[in-house]
């Protein structure tokens, strides 16, 4: 089974500093898919940016980029220019290729302080 | 944009009474499903229906619970007899088709059972 770790509970920045945010996961796949979505207190979730895994240039929109490191199996979130629009919980999830469904982390919680 | 819509956004009921939560997928999509999130915790997945049947169910998703497409534009999930632990958002999602194809989400019902 797949599972994704996110190891920050928590983080601050400052607006307009940059941040970054850490996802693990654990697979046996060779193609899955990755992303990020957001939760703000209003409790949505939104999308934020998804990579597919067999592309090795990295997911860039607008001020959401990540690090996909395959081999590492790593996938983390930088947000750059914080807006105190970005408050939210930011949660990474997993889904299989051939799969049906999205696996999340316990999401990390991220305060932009004014 | 199109959006996943959601009915109630927050329900109270008592132990042991039938809940139904309603959902309007994305018009184009093929693909539904239902998600649970916990206060505090992480979003969970609960059941997966296309084609008019459930294509995958978690271990969460047990007798009580079930899914319905009564029309070509609603998705229910029923909850027979609600329990304490039931209580939680529930979110509702959709695909369009192709595996990998983003998961769009609603704003969710929040359930709270007293």
């Amino acid at each position: 089974a797949q599972t994704v770790t996110q190891s920050q509970p928590e983080m601050s920045v400052q607006e307009a500093e940059t941040v970054t945010l850490s996802c693990t996961y654990d697979t046996s796949e060779s193609n899955y898919y990755l992303f990020w979505y957001k939760q703000p207190p209003s409790r949505q979730m939104i999308l934020v940016i998804r990579q597919e895994a067999y592309k090795q240039q990295n997911a860039t929109e607008n001020r959401f980029s990540v690090n996909f490191q395959k081999a590492a199996k790593s996938f983390s979130l930088k947000i750059s220019d914080s807006q105190l629009g970005d408050t939210a919980m930011y949660f990474c999830a997993f889904m299989e290729s051939s799969g049906d469904k999205l696996t999340f982390g316990t999401g990390t919680r991220l305060a932009v302080r004014p | 944009e199109p959006e996943v819509t959601q009915t109630p956004s927050h329900q109270v009921t008592q132990m042991g009474q039938e809940v139904i939560l309603r959902c309007v997928p994305i018009s184009n999509h093929l693909y539904f499903y239902w998600y649970r999130q916990i206060l505090g915790q992480k979003v969970e997945f609960l059941v997966s229906f296309y084609n008019n049947e459930i294509s995958e169910k978690s271990e969460i998703f047990d007798d009580q619970f079930s899914v319905e497409r009564p029309d070509g534009s609603n998705f229910t999930l029923k909850i027979r007899s609600t329990k304490l632990e039931d209580s939680a958002m529930y979110f509702c999602a959709s695909r369009q088709g192709m595996s990998g194809n983003t998961i769009y989400f609603g704003e969710g019902s929040w359930l709270t059972v007293v």
